[in-house]
């Protein structure tokens, strides 16, 4: 079974700019999570879908927005880059709540 | 914030067991213990997780203490593709976000 997959792998980007980035989940897994990584704050959590219903948020600024199709496929947006939003994102699927996620190799997006 | 502690880092000879400590003092009845681990560059990677009773499959082992409060995680013969940073998490069943710490940085020694 094929894992979870995201594009672009890197990305450079230039401040005030908007990102989209995709992820693929396991086939089969209808939960779709985002995370962020920083070396300073670590790993993040963005927010998680589920039927293409946002169900959980975590403490982002508004610019940061996402969404999931029929297919679980999943999209997150940053709008008006800003140099702090430089960091590795993460994507998880999982069949539902409380199962194990797993991970995505991740989009590394940098912001100059 | 994360509910555990881990130490930083650690260090481990290649072809020994790795036992990497974790304390979750104040974790709660429903709350379980999940341990992923981070590669370089790589997505983190699901390892195992267990609510109160010792777990075990194909990559490691999970010793839960009596009372809850801390575990081990037990990798039985390390190499040096383990070099990775390890975190303990615990999570309560229904919740689907994943609160990272800082983990711990265990390096494999040949």
């Amino acid at each position: 079974k094929a894992g979870v997959t995201q594009t672009p792998r890197y990305l450079i980007k230039t401040r005030g700019q908007q990102v989209t980035l995709s992820c693929s989940p396991i086939s089969g897994h209808r939960s779709v999570s985002w995370y962020q990584q920083t070396p300073g704050q670590g790993l993040q959590f963005l927010f998680e879908y589920f039927s293409e219903t946002q169900r959980n948020k975590g403490n982002f600024p508004g610019r940061f927005s996402g969404r999931q199709f029929s297919n679980s496929r999943s999209e997150m947006n940053v709008s008006t880059l800003e140099l702090g939003d430089s960091a590795l994102y993460l994507c998880a699927s999982s069949l539902d709540k409380s199962y194990e996620q797993y991970f995505g190799p991740g989009t590394r997006l940098t912001v100059t | 914030d994360a509910k555990t502690t881990q130490p930083t880092s650690m260090d481990c000879a290649e072809g020994r067991a790795a036992n990497l400590p974790c304390n979750h003092s104040t974790i709660s009845g429903n709350e379980y213990v999940y341990w992923y681990r981070q590669i370089h560059s790589q997505g983190p990677q699901y390892i195992i997780h267990g609510l109160k009773n010792n777990e075990t499959n194909e990559m490691a082992s999970l010793i839960i203490t009596e009372d809850r409060k801390s575990s081990t995680l037990i990798l039985p013969h390390a190499t040096l593709r383990d070099t990775a940073v390890y975190y303990c998490i615990v999570r309560t069943l229904g919740d689907d976000k994943i609160i990272f710490g800082k983990g711990t940085r265990l390096h494999i020694l040949p």
